[in-house]
C-alpha cells in the first residue's frame, strides 16, 4: 500500500520567510496530491493540490511542485504571515484508492 | 451548501454510555467517511461508507458502529468506549470513493472519562 512521509515535523520562520515542506510517497499509481492546512482544534481545509500530469501549481503564496520520477511533492509558502501557523498535511492517492496521509508539519510563524 | 456539517461538537462520556456521533452534508457526494484523530497525529481512517453501503473497516473494535441511514446522513454509535478513545472525530464526504475532493466536517472533540 501506499506509505506517505513528511518532513520536517517542526519548521519555525520568520515573518516574511519563506517555509518548505516535504513528502515522498511509495506507490507509483498516485496521481493525486493534496495538501491540507489545520489549525488548532479546527478541521483540515483543503489548500492546494495537484495531479500526476501536472510539474507545478501556484495559487498566490502557496505552491506546490511534484517530481514523479522521485516521488516527491513539496509545498512553498512564500512572504509566510503569523496566520499561516498551524499543522500542514501532505497526501497521496489514485482518485478510485483511500487518502494516505503524511505525519504532518508543525508550521510556526514568528512575528 | 458546501459544508459537512457534525454534530455534537463536544462530548464527554463514560465507560458505560451509549452515544451517537452524527454527519450530514448536501453536496450530493455518494461516498462518506469516519476518521479518527490523536493529538498532533494525522487523520487515522475508520470507515468508509459508498453510496450508502460500507466499503472500508480498517479493523475498527466492534465498541464503534457506524450507520449510513441515506445518501446525506453518517452516523457514530458509541457504547462502551475507553478511555484512549478520547480523540477528535472527523466526518469527510467526497463526490465518490477515493482521495478526491474531499471535505471535512469540523469533527467532535470526545473525552470519554
Amino acid at each position: 500500500g501506499e506509505n506517505v512521509e513528511q518532513h520536517p515535523s517542526t519548521l519555525s520562520v520568520q515573518e516574511g520567510d519563506s517555509a518548505v515542506i516535504k513528502c515522498t510517497y511509495s506507490d507509483s499509481a498516485s496521481n493525486y496530491f493534496p495538501w491540507y492546512k489545520q489549525e488548532l482544534g479546527k478541521r483540515p481545509q483543503l489548500i492546494i493540490d495537484i495531479r500526476s500530469n501536472v510539474g507545478e501549481k501556484k495559487d498566490q503564496r502557496i505552491a506546490v511542485t511534484l517530481n514523479k520520477t522521485a516521488k516527491h511533492f513539496s509545498l512553498h509558502i512564500t512572504e509566510t504571515q503569523p496566520e499561516d501557523s498551524a499543522v500542514y498535511f501532505c497526501a497521496a492517492t489514485s482518485f478510485t484508492d483511500k487518502l494516505i496521509f503524511g505525519t504532518g508539519t508543525r508550521l510556526q510563524v514568528f512575528p | 451548501d458546501t459544508e459537512v456539517t457534525q454534530t455534537p461538537k463536544h462530548l464527554v462520556m463514560g465507560m458505560t454510555n451509549k452515544k451517537s456521533l452524527k454527519c450530514e452534508q448536501h453536496m450530493g457526494h455518494r461516498a462518506m467517511y469516519w476518521y479518527k484523530q490523536k493529538a498532533k497525529k494525522p487523520p487515522e481512517l475508520m470507515f468508509v461508507y459508498s453510496y450508502e453501503k460500507l466499503s472500508i473497516n480498517e479493523s475498527v473494535p466492534s465498541r464503534f458502529s457506524p450507520e449510513c441511514p441515506n445518501s446525506s446522513l453518517l452516523n457514530l454509535h458509541l457504547h462502551a468506549l475507553q478511555p484512549e478513545d478520547s480523540a477528535l472525530y472527523l466526518c469527510a464526504s467526497s463526490p465518490s470513493e477515493g482521495g478526491y475532493g474531499y471535505t471535512f466536517g469540523s469533527g467532535t472533540r470526545l473525552t470519554v472519562v
